[in-house]
């Protein structure tokens, strides 16, 4: 079955600090990639997704993600964090063959201090 | 430009009660989802739909029944309640597959 990991469950970091998010999934086969933001007491949004094309995707805010196959890896960056991007980033793959289900990852806190 | 809705957007509830959770979209989209949120477990998926009138289980069905008549929504109906069920639920759409899902506000739900 598929999985993903999330490696760390929290990331606290300075204002302006680059910033990365890991996330693992267990399987390279046709896989969908995608990254979610929460923040407190809202629904999930997305913030970027990997179907095919470029392995780099990006986000209106500067965010960016890049798919590695070889090492089933989907890590998240940015390279100046704001006070404003503290939440909970969650990574998630598609089941795969196409699946409609989506199987997320547990989520990364991110705290960014002044 | 509703989007997605839920309601209520909290509950509390007794053991043992009947509990229906409301989810509306305004997209026609085919795919809809339910999921709830516990702390250390992330997302876990209730129950999901392809389109009216067929629905399948997720990850954790168990004391949880949902109906898909219409495809604007896709109510979550908690049978006999219990207190491992106090959780955030959210519902999600999707328009394709494999597509980003679009979550709703969520729901908060306490079982006393």
């Amino acid at each position: 079955a598929q999985s993903v990991t999330q490696l760390d469950s929290q990331v606290p970091v300075f204002e302006e600090a680059p910033v990365e998010l890991r996330c693992n999934y267990s399987s390279s086969v046709s896989v969908y990639l995608f990254w979610y933001v929460q923040y407190p007491n809202q629904g999930l949004q997305l913030l970027l997704k990997y179907l095919s094309g470029s392995t780099l995707v990006e986000s209106i805010n500067g965010f960016e993600a890049e798919f590695n196959k070889s090492q089933t890896s989907f890590h998240l960056r940015k390279p100046s964090v704001h006070i404003s991007d503290t939440a909970e980033y969650f990574c998630a793959v598609s089941v795969g063959g196409g699946s409609e289900k989506l199987v997320f990852g547990k989520g990364t806190k991110l705290t960014v201090n002044p | 430009d509703a989007g997605i809705t839920q309601s209520p957007r909290y509950k509390i509830t007794e053991t043992g009660r009947q509990v229906t959770l409301m989810c509306h979209q305004t997209w026609s989209h085919s795919y809809m989802f339910w999921y709830r949120q516990d702390l250390g477990h992330g997302l876990r998926l209730i129950y999901y739909s392809a389109a009216a009138d067929i629905t399948d289980k997720g990850e954790v069905p168990d004391g949880y029944v949902v109906s898909r008549s219409k495809t604007e929504n896709f109510p979550l109906t908690l049978e006999s309640a219990t207190r491992s069920q106090t959780s955030v639920y959210f519902c999600a759409s999707s328009e394709s597959s494999p597509g980003a899902q679009y979550f709703g506000p969520g729901t908060r739900l306490l079982v006393l």
